[in-house]
């Protein structure tokens, strides 16, 4: 079984550029999180997903959004990006009712 | 603010040795502690706790969480160069969004 997939890789912006970053999770999986981890430190919540509605958001400025789909796939979308946004973007998935969540191998965006 | 400490922040053992991380929470309405591996990007699951005083184990490695200290240990008995990574624990308080210490970082030398 396939697990969580990330698009794209890598990606290099420049200041004041937007970004979508893509996620797919497991199949059967309703709920997608999203977590900002920079360099040295443990992963920061973003926001999580369920059944296409916004469940939870963390601490993070209205630059960033995020959407769900009919599929459960979502994308994370980081606007007017900052140098400080420059971190792997990591996409967790689970069923929706449990804890457990499995992440997929990031996304690592730097901002020049 | 709920926070999640872990100690030590790194770590260099040789292969054979045991080893014991350590992670303690502070977290409002807390509902279970994961420990996650990390070695080069997709942190993989290793264990959720719900329960005090009961260990999970998965072969060399084992877990065990003390709600009243408020604490959980990772044991890595004979540890080999495979076992070199970092070691993310998280607090859950509401069954969404996981807080995350800052991870132990693990070195096995031959």
């Amino acid at each position: 079984d396939a697990g969580v997939t990330q698009s794209p890789t890598h990606l290099i912006k420049t200041r004041g550029q937007h970004v979508t970053l893509r996620c797919s999770p497991i199949s059967g999986h309703k709920s997608v999180s999203w977590y900002q981890q920079v360099l040295g430190q443990g992963p920061q919540f973003i926001f999580q997903y369920y059944e296409k509605e916004e469940r939870g958001r963390g601490n993070f400025p209205d630059r960033f959004s995020a959407r769900q789909f009919p599929n459960y796939s979502s994308e994370l979308n980081v606007n007017a990006l900052l140098l400080g946004d420059s971190a792997l973007y990591l996409c967790a998935s689970s069923l929706g009712g449990t804890d457990t969540q499995y992440f997929g191998p990031g996304t690592r965006l730097t901002v020049l | 603010e709920d926070k999640v400490v872990q100690s030590p922040l790194s770590l260099v053992v040789h292969e054979g040795d045991t080893v014991t991380l350590n992670c303690s929470y502070e977290v409002t309405n807390f509902r279970s502690l994961l420990w996650y591996k990390q070695e080069k990007k997709a942190p993989t699951f290793l264990f959720m706790l719900t329960s005090s005083g009961i260990e999970k184990k998965s072969g060399r490695l084992s877990s065990i969480l003390d709600k009243k200290e408020l604490f959980s240990i990772l044991n890595i008995t004979a540890t080999q160069t495979g076992d070199s990574a970092v070691y993310l624990c998280a607090a859950s308080n509401s069954g969404y969004a996981l807080n995350f210490g800052k991870g132990t970082s693990l070195l096995v030398t031959p």
